[in-house]
């Protein structure tokens, strides 16, 4: 079965730098699209960037646009996210989903806090 | 940018009555790019309608969608205990997803 799981969040300060892994199975990873989606405690969803499957292209919301960094190594079916200089208000539940949006992976939490 | 606006922010209904959640996009949107969302506490979002009104797998018929150009609706024909949620309607472009800001549908 489909699954996505990701790792790497946590509780890093102001100005500091995480990368957030997804790693798939159950599909062919190298054939879709992937997508990183932020969720802020208690508030909606909010897409954050996108990367065509052969890494042709990559997309980004306009607030982490220069300090975020969406790529993926198909050999090890695995997305990534490099997230710099974080700020308070990235704190949120990272999720991972797979374009088309029908598989999503559980989520990791980055805290940004001094 | 497409905005997408939901309505109501809160639903309060009872189990077995008919929810109506609509969304409405600041401009013209693809029914073809048009998707609805469910998700519990704690839990990644869920795919339930896509291009507008197809169900995604495993979807029970209780839920449909409908609409087309700037208003969409999502409809829960009897709502189960399980249905309790918040939902949101998702724009999809070639390159980026939009959100609304989600409706809860809470128990009465």
């Amino acid at each position: 079965q489909v699954q996505l799981v990701e790792s790497g969040g946590g509780v890093v300060q102001p100005g500091g730098s995480l990368r957030l892994s997804c790693v798939a199975s159950g599909f062919t990873f190298s054939t879709y699209g992937m997508h990183w989606v932020r969720q802020a405690p208690g508030k909606g969803l909010e897409w954050v960037a996108f990367i065509r499957n052969d890494e042709s292209n990559k997309y980004y919301v306009d607030s982490v646009k220069g300090r975020f960094s969406i790529s993926r190594d198909n050999s090890k079916n695995t997305l990534y996210l490099q997230m710099n200089s974080l700020r308070a208000e990235d704190t949120a539940v990272y999720y991972c989903a797979k374009d088309g949006g029908d598989f999503w992976g559980q989520g990791t939490l980055v805290t940004v806090s001094s | 940018e497409i905005l997408l606006t939901q309505s109501p922010g809160t639903l309060s209904l009872s189990p077995g009555e008919r929810a109506t959640l609509s969304c409405r996009a600041s401009q013209s949107v693809s029914s073809r790019y048009l998707a609805w969302y469910q998700q519990k506490p704690g839990q990644a979002p869920r795919l339930l309608i896509y291009a507008a009104s197809s169900r995604a797998t495993g979807i029970p018929d209780r839920f449909s969608g409908s609409g087309s150009g700037t208003d969409f609706t999502l409809t829960i024909s009897r709502l189960e205990p399980e249905d309790f949620a918040v939902y949101y309607c998702q724009q999809y472009g070639s390159s980026s997803w939009t959100f609304g800001q989600g409706t809860k549908v809470e128990i009465k």
